[in-house]
């Protein structure tokens, strides 16, 4: 079975522009999660959605936004972007509706290295 | 508040070493669950292991081992024999209502 998903891998963008990275979660969950992961650091959690509800949001600007497909798939979007949005940006899926606390396991993609010019 | 302390920032060690990953968290809730992730060079977190807060058994699976004191708010993992594919970032994480990450600590394992 395929796991987590993200695309693109890698980009380069300037400040200001927007940027939209992808992530198919394994087949089966419905829960996904983004977390942003500046380099040296660790990862720190911006949304969690779960049926296309948003579940939870973490302490990032309004221009960090993000939704949930049908079929599971999510789309974060960042707009306006700022030299301190270069990171990595891992996405999570998990099938439990809170995402960590019931079975306790996310599985995470190899991530969106997004760098900021 | 949630937080998640890795002291260690980076440590360097021989094959066939043992090696402990500190982490101390802090919390005011009474239920939480906390986990270690490894984080290799691809970039991918691999999930390790979790706990809960109820549940203060070690636990030992192959070469690595977890050790979980409430009374002083640890949840160290040991790597028995190090082999040099162990090399990576490894993560420990504090859940109540969010998932918040520590700073993570880079094992080297040389040859």
């Amino acid at each position: 079975d395929a796991g987590v998903t993200q695309s693109p891998t890698h980009l380069i963008k300037t400040r200001g522009q927007q940027v939209t990275l992808r992530c198919s979660p394994i087949s089966g969950h419905k829960s996904v999660s983004w977390y942003q992961q500046v380099l040296g650091q660790g990862p720190q959690f911006i949304f969690q959605y779960y049926e296309k509800e948003e579940r939870g949001r973490g302490n990032f600007p309004d221009r960090f936004s993000a939704r949930q497909f049908p079929n599971y798939s999510s789309e974060l979007n960042v707009n306006a972007l700022l030299l301190g949005d270069s990171a990595l940006y891992l996405c999570a899926s998990s099938s439990s509706p809170a995402g960590w606390t019931n079975t306790g396991e996310l599985f995470f993609g190899e991530g969106s290295r997004l760098t900021v010019l | 508040a949630q937080k998640v302390t890795q002291a260690q920032t980076e440590i360097s060690v021989v094959e066939k070493e043992d090696v402990t990953l500190d982490c101390v968290y802090e919390t005011r809730d009474t239920t939480y669950y906390l986990f270690w992730y490894k984080q290799p060079p691809s970039g991918e977190l691999v999930f390790l292991i979790r706990r809960n807060s109820f549940d203060e058994q070690n636990e030992i699976s192959g070469r690595y081992s977890w050790n979980f004191q409430k009374s002083t708010s640890s949840f160290n993992f040991t790597i028995t024999a190090s082999q040099v594919v162990d090399s990576a970032v490894y993560f420990c994480a504090l859940v109540t209502t969010q998932l918040v990450f520590g700073k993570g600590t880079k094992l080297t394992v040389n040859p």
